[in-house]
C-alpha cells in the first residue's frame, strides 16, 4: 500500500463547477498535511496547510481532514481554467520526511 | 516568488558522470530539503539538511550526497549517475520546527 494515494485523474470539471480532490494516507501518527499545486514543468506550489481535523478555508479553497479515517481533501470552488493543474498531497510522517502522493490532474473546461 | 532559486535550470549529463545542484533557501529559511521527482510521479524525499548537517534521510542510496553551507544555501550531489537519475530535483527551504515547505524551480536532469 501506498503511503499517500490520490486518484490520477484526469479530474474535468467545466468552469464554475466545484472541483473536489482526495487523498488518503497510510501513517496514523501523521500530524502535518499539505496540498500543493504544480503547473507542467514547473515546481509545486504550497496553497494550503492543515494540522486539525475539520476543514480550513482561504479563498476559494477548503481543506479537510479527517485524521480517524486518515483522508484529506481540496475543494476548490468557482473553478477557473487557470487552475487546471496536478494537485499534490503531501504529509508529513514525522521529523523531517514529508511523503507525496502522485497527484491528480484537474482541467477545467471553458 | 518563493525566493528558494536553483542552479542550473536544466543540465544533460552522460551515464557514470557526477553532478553538483545547488540551492539558495528562502531568507531566513535555515533548513533545506532535497527531493527527487520522476515524470508522473510525486516528489521522493532524499535528504534535509539543517546546522550544516544531514538531518533526515529518504531512501536512497550514498552516491546522493549533499551539503549545507553557514548562509543556508545547499548542494546535492550525486555521483555514479545512472540512467534512471533522470527526473526534476527539487530543493525546498523551510524555518526550522516548521513543516511547511517552499520549492524552488527545480533542476531538469536528463542522463544519456
Amino acid at each position: 500500500q501506498k503511503e499517500v494515494e490520490q486518484n490520477s485523474g484526469p479530474l474535468s470539471v467545466p468552469e464554475g463547477a466545484i472541483a473536489s480532490l482526495n487523498c488518503t494516507y497510510s501513517d496514523r501518527v501523521s500530524q502535518s498535511f499539505f496540498w500543493y499545486r504544480q503547473y507542467s514543468g514547473k515546481s509545486p506550489e504550497l496553497i494550503m496547510s492543515i494540522y486539525s481535523n475539520g476543514d480550513k478555508e482561504d479563498g476559494r479553497f477548503t481543506a479537510q481532514l479527517n485524521k480517524a479515517s486518515q483522508y484529506v481533501s481540496l475543494l476548490i470552488r468557482d473553478s477557473q481554467p487557470s487552475d487546471s493543474a496536478t494537485y499534490l498531497c503531501a504529509v508529513n510522517v514525522g521529523g523531517n520526511d514529508m511523503r507525496f502522493g502522485a497527484g491528480t490532474r484537474l482541467t477545467v473546461k471553458p | 516568488e518563493t525566493g528558494v532559486t536553483q542552479s542550473p535550470t536544466h543540465l544533460i549529463k552522460t551515464r557514470g558522470q557526477q553532478v553538483t545542484l545547488r540551492c539558495s533557501s528562502q531568507s531566513g529559511h535555515n533548513t533545506v530539503s532535497w527531493y527527487q521527482q520522476a515524470l508522473g510521479q510525486g516528489p521522493q524525499f532524499i535528504f534535509q539538511y539543517y546546522r550544516e548537517e544531514e538531518n533526515g534521510r529518504g531512501n536512497f542510496p550514498p552516491r546522493f550526497s549533499g551539503l549545507q553551507f553557514p548562509n543556508y544555501s545547499s548542494e546535492l550531489n550525486v555521483n555514479a549517475l545512472e540512467l534512471d537519475d533522470s527526473a526534476l530535483y527539487l530543493c525546498a527551504s523551510s524555518l526550522a520546527g516548521r513543516t511547511e515547505a517552499f520549492f524552488g524551480q527545480g533542476t531538469r536532469l536528463t542522463v544519456v
